[in-house]
């Protein structure tokens, strides 16, 4: 596609529930990274995969968030026993180039999954 | 740990006025620093890229300013249009800490016509 693309777009979950948000980067893109948005704040990095391999998960806040990309291209993010304080935008992001030379170029962003838990 | 602050929180300013976006970080040792622009509902555009090596990048009415030393960065717009409202973002990679994308908190921008 010409962008990137996230789906769903919002997501309302009960609490305690299992959420899955799906990133579409734009094809061919090496570097892919997730991000969590809190009203009237700027993103915070989650995790980093080059290519099918996640380099970088320390920014996951615990272990019931879990990011996948097994074949290189599309990439899920999973929320276990969703949290009230889970409720925030989630960005999924692209960049051409992997390793070093992805993290220091343009990153270009999805419209992001405005997850709301109740 | 890097943090990025960005000055002022929000800016109100009639159409046609010039006007500078700040953006500051405590650690140095970065490899870029990028400015973005988002609206609401939506995802982020980038607007300009500088790597550590260089003092600046124009595009357009944009012009973006890397001291290094001094731990800032400095977005100029001019000629501001009603368009230009936005939330604008100031964001650094680190050489340290995993390379991690460190974003401000932003600048929520009105041009009012």
């Amino acid at each position: 596609g010409a962008g990137v693309s996230q789906s769903p777009r919002y997501k309302v979950a009960k609490r305690g529930q299992d959420v899955a948000l799906r990133c579409d980067p734009i094809s061919g893109h090496v570097s892919l990274f997730w991000y969590q948005q809190a009203l009237g704040q700027g993103p915070e990095f989650l995790t980093y995969f080059q290519n099918e391999a996640q380099l970088d998960k320390s920014g996951l806040p615990s272990d019931r968030f879990f990011a996948e990309r097994p074949e290189g291209s599309v990439s899920t993010l999973k929320i276990q026993r969703t949290q009230q304080e889970d409720s925030a935008v989630y960005l999924c992001a692209s960049s051409l180039g992997g390793g070093r030379q992805g993290w220091g170029e343009t990153q270009y962003f999805g419209p992001g999954t405005r997850l709301l838990v109740l | 740990k890097q943090e990025v602050t960005q000055i002022p929180a929000a800016l109100s300013v009639p159409e046609g006025e010039n006007l500078v976006l700040n953006c500051s970080f405590t650690d140095s040792a970065i490899y870029n620093l990028q400015w973005f622009r988002q609206d609401p509902g939506k995802g982020l555009t980038s607007l300009l890229l500088i790597q550590s090596s260089q003092r600046e990048q124009t595009s357009g009415r944009l012009n973006a300013s890397l001291d290094k030393s001094s731990g800032r960065s400095t977005l100029y717009i001019a000629a501001s249009q009603p368009g230009d409202s936005a939330t604008y973002l100031c964001a650094v990679i680190g050489l340290t800490g995993g390379f991690k994308t460190i974003f401000g908190a932003g600048t929520r921008l009105f041009v009012k016509a």
